[in-house]
């Protein structure tokens, strides 16, 4: 069985200031590791992904996660936020060559000016 | 490449009423995953296809079903529709795989199908 906590349903951070979004999974099997973003009323956009190889992981929009097997954790982080931001992201788990894939309650980033 | 699209963007039903959804798939995809996302459940997995068979299935009532076909393009059908059906229906593609290239496990999103039901 699998599955996906985020840690904190908002999150608001300053512009310009570090983005750390928490991600624990559990897995039965060796976990593929996602991140999406979801912009108001659009569908799920593909942030990065962690299959195997390379436990640090470098994405779209200068965003980045770390695949800590001892810990569970595939958090998200970016160094410096930006307006354009300010959305939901989710974490999800799958267990391979499966069309399921797992997904956490979502986070909401909130970009200050 | 296009990618996922899905049609209608918006629909509203009565309960009891049945609803067709629609799926195209990014070209090449032959794997299409539906999801249902709500603000009190989240995103969760309705089915998969894959080569016009059903692959997986989540935790739905059967009111729930899908189809896919020969060129990958799916439906998911909601029956007797209920008022807790309204939702945001996503559908999902990935790359299974050929001759020369791995299987890639990402899933590719459409902008999804806003169902309310009254």
């Amino acid at each position: 069985a699998q599955s996906v906590t985020q840690l904190g349903s908002h999150v608001s951070v300053s512009e310009g200031a570090l983005v750390l979004l928490r991600c624990n999974y559990s897995s039965s099997v060796p976990p593929y590791l996602f991140w999406y973003v979801q912009y108001p009323n659009q569908g799920l956009q593909l942030l990065l992904k962690y299959t195997t190889g390379a436990t640090l992981v470098k994405g779209i929009n200068g965003f980045e996660a770390e695949f800590k097997k001892s810990e569970t954790s595939f958090h998200l982080t970016k160094p410096s936020a930006h307006m354009s931001d300010a959305a939901e992201y989710f974490c999800a788990v799958s267990g391979g060559n499966t069309g399921k894939l797992i997904f956490g309650q979502g986070t909401t980033l909130q970009v200050k000016p | 490449k296009a990618g996922v699209t899905q049609t209608p963007r918006y629909l509203i039903k009565t309960r009891g009423q049945q609803v067709t959804l629609s799926c195209s798939p990014i070209s090449g995809h032959r794997s299409v995953s539906w999801y249902q996302q709500t603000p009190g459940q989240g995103l969760q997995f309705l089915f998969e296809y894959f080569s016009e068979t059903q692959r997986n299935k989540g935790n739905f009532p059967g009111r729930f079903s899908g189809r896919q076909f020969s060129n990958s393009r799916s439906e998911m059908n909601v029956s007797t529709l209920e008022l807790g059906d309204s939702a945001l229906y996503l559908c999902a593609s990935s790359w299974s795989g050929g001759t020369n290239a791995p299987p890639s496990y990402e899933q590719y999103f459409g902008p999804g199908t806003r169902l309310t039901v009254t």
